[in-house]
């Protein structure tokens, strides 16, 4: 079946620092990959997005690059800010039929000191 | 326009007593499905509605576990006879026929005491 491994955290970093977040995937076939954000109180929000290979996804300074032969899809920020502090999920969508339901990593905790 | 809502967005039980949650995706989505997270478990996928078709119920982790959608859009998720190990955040998430990106609500955090 589908499974999404996330490199373990939490993760403490002070502001300006280069984050990276690790993810690996299994699935057969094309999935589309994606970069979840909670924040602090707050619902599950999509990032960033790729849906084949060698797409790079970006938005807030994130960016992600989906590498088939890997089969990864690291999150990568140049300079972390405080606001960044936050849960990160990588998840996939394999269609089966018209479903697209997502299988998640078990979520990387962000928090970036000032 | 308006987010995917979740009511109530906090839900204390006893042992034993059925709950209903409410799911209000966005408006003209047509794919619906329910998640679960859980300290366990992380996120994981519960059921899912696409339009008139019948639900994949695959994730629901027992019989105690049922979901309805009523006119294509609103959704409730029902379970009986409530259990400790229910406690979690139920999120609701929709999306467009054939689109990938789903849209989440806040989420219903329900304590089974």
């Amino acid at each position: 079946g589908n499974s999404v491994t996330q490199m373990e955290g939490p993760v403490t970093l002070s502001e300006e620092a280069f984050l990276t977040i690790n993810c690996t995937y299994t699935a057969t076939g094309y999935p589309s990959l994606f970069w979840y954000v909670q924040y602090p109180g707050e619902g599950l929000q999509l990032l960033l997005k790729a849906t084949k290979a060698d797409d790079k996804g970006s938005n807030k300074g994130f960016e992600a690059t989906y590498r088939k032969e890997t089969t990864s899809f690291h999150l990568e920020k140049g300079s972390v800010q405080v606001s960044d502090s936050a849960v990160y999920f990588c998840a996939l969508s394999k269609s089966s039929g018209s479903a697209r339901q997502l299988t998640f990593g078990s979520g990387t905790q962000l928090t970036v000191l000032p | 326009g308006a987010g995917v809502s979740q009511s109530p967005s906090n839900k204390v039980t006893e042992k034993g007593k059925d709950v209903e949650l409410r799911c209000d995706p966005i408006s003209g989505h047509t794919a619906l499905y329910w998640y679960r997270q859980s300290l366990g478990q992380g996120l994981e996928f519960l059921i899912y509605f696409q339009g008139n078709s019948a639900p994949d119920k695959s994730g629901l982790p027992s019989d105690r576990f049922s979901a309805e959608r009523t006119g294509g859009s609103v959704s409730t998720l029902t379970i009986q006879r409530t259990q400790q190990e229910d406690s979690a955040v139920y999120l609701c998430a929709s999306s467009d026929w054939g689109a990938d990106t789903q849209y989440f609500g806040p989420g219903t955090r329900l304590t089974v005491l």
